[in-house]
């Protein structure tokens, strides 16, 4: 079953722009966490928010989390060719911490 | 630091045979999963592990057996390959439940 579902699917921007992905799920949730993926690579763990939390920040990173829309967004500021990775937003259940992950979203940087 | 690995990276089998893909991390986490993740879904947990000795099904199990006798190692059985097992396979490490994950690189398995 899954929980997390990114939109959108897929973003292609210019390098130095803003990119916004969005999550949304459906239960109630302990914390949510984002992830990265390259090509061909595991996946990469970037920020955890709790559900208690409505804000953090990392780097170029910044994620927000609002528990009564049930959804998340991650951001990242002045994007970079490197930036370029398909983005993974996963759910912790409240009732099992068990992580459910969405289909993600695929983020190309154009040079 | 390792973190994770996985074995082999590539794999191709015929249908009907056998295989194990093997998962070891060397950072002490109790808490050890293997996935499949197929294009345009996220990833789905297959089996689980919360310390040594104790293993659990996740949502896709079937075809699929485990086992943990040690903290370190996590490895996946495949009983008898079928062309729906043709899937990218990761492992991950965490120290607890929900916490942050580390994966592996992967394990590209085709079956013809």
């Amino acid at each position: 079953s899954q929980q997390g579902e990114e939109d959108p699917q897929a973003l292609s921007i210019q390098e130095g722009e803003n990119a916004t992905m969005n999550c949304s799920y459906k239960t109630s949730i302990n914390n949510l966490q984002w992830y990265r993926q390259n090509s061909g690579r595991g996946l990469v763990h970037l920020i955890l928010i709790r559900s208690n939390e409505r804000e953090k920040h990392s780097g170029r990173l910044r994620v927000t989390l609002d528990t009564s829309k049930k959804s998340s967004s991650l951001l990242i500021t002045a994007s970079r060719a490197a930036d370029t990775a398909s983005y993974f937003c996963a759910t912790v259940m409240d009732s099992n911490y068990q992580l459910i992950w969405g289909a993600g979203t695929k983020l190309i940087i154009k040079p | 630091n390792a973190g994770v690995t996985q074995t082999p990276k590539f794999q191709v089998l015929k249908t009907g045979q056998s295989m194990t893909l093997q998962c070891a991390q060397d950072m002490n986490h109790e808490y050890m999963s293997w996935y499949r993740q197929d294009p345009g879904m996220g990833l789905r947990l297959i089996h689980y592990s919360v310390g040594a000795g104790i293993t659990d099904q996740g949502e896709v199990p079937n075809g699929y057996n485990v086992s943990r006798s040690t903290t370190e190692d996590f490895p996946l059985r495949l009983l008898s390959a079928a062309p729906s097992q043709t899937s990218v396979y990761f492992c991950a490490s965490s120290y607890d439940r929900g916490q942050p994950q580390h994966f592996g690189d992967g394990t590209r398995l085709s079956i013809l």
